[in-house]
């Protein structure tokens, strides 16, 4: 089966400016992450939707991220105006539905570098 | 709250070696703990799974254990390789919320 899609793989752009990344899950999975890892770090959890509803936002800075899935398939995370310290990677994983003893499946990430 | 502590953050050994990957969590309240193997400009691919009703699991060359009690999990890995050079991470399922907490990783490289 194919693998949990993101683009695009790399972005740099300067502070203040936006970017939106996207991600097409694993055909089935209704439930989708995105995290934010930063070189040195485990990933920190930004959002969690269940189809297209949101599980988990509490760790989202909503002053300048949002995340949408608007036909419980795939989404888009977006940050507007980028900081500095956004420089990190963006990765999406997909599981499947209530099943929590199964794993999770991550893509490639999107790797962002704001100067 | 609960803290994933991997250490050390970073290990070179001379291929051929077993070796273990140590991995501590503060509240043992876990529905599950997750290896991961994450590679350099890489998203994470899941290793091993073990339930919290498990204490082992295996695949290949790779045995991750669980102790609960103690907080403790470790992966093993016999005959290393220099394929095996990554990163490795633990993340432990929380059972209250099912939130996963991640600890930081150890940075592996395997010496030809």
């Amino acid at each position: 089966e194919a693998g949990v899609a993101q683009s695009p793989r790399y972005k740099i752009i300067e502070k203040r400016q936006s970017v939106a990344f996207w991600c097409n899950p694993i055909s089935g999975h209704a439930t989708l992450y995105w995290y934010q890892q930063i070189l040195g770090q485990g990933p920190k959890l930004l959002i969690q939707f269940q189809n297209n509803g949101v599980v988990d936002d509490s760790q989202l800075p909503k002053d300048r991220f949002s995340a949408e899935r608007l036909k419980g398939v795939d989404s888009t995370l977006k940050i507007q105006p980028a900081k500095l310290e956004d420089s990190a990677v963006y990765l999406c994983a997909s599981s499947r539905p209530r099943l929590l003893g199964n794993t999770i499946y991550f893509g490639e990430g999107s790797w962002l570098t704001v100067v | 709250k609960q803290e994933v502590t991997q250490i050390p953050a970073a290990l070179s050994v001379p291929e051929g070696e077993n070796l273990v990957l140590n991995c501590s969590f503060t509240d043992s309240a876990i529905y599950n703990l997750q290896w991961f193997r994450q590679d350099p400009g890489k998203g994470l691919t899941s290793l091993l799974l073990i339930q919290s009703s498990q204490r082992e699991q295996t695949s290949g060359r790779l045995n991750a254990s669980l102790d609960k009690s103690s907080g403790r999990s470790t992966l093993y890995i016999a005959a290393s390789q220099p394929g095996d050079s990554a990163t490795y991470l633990c993340a432990v399922r929380m059972t209250s919320n099912y939130q996963l907490i991640w600890g930081a990783g150890t940075k592996l490289i395997i010496k030809p």
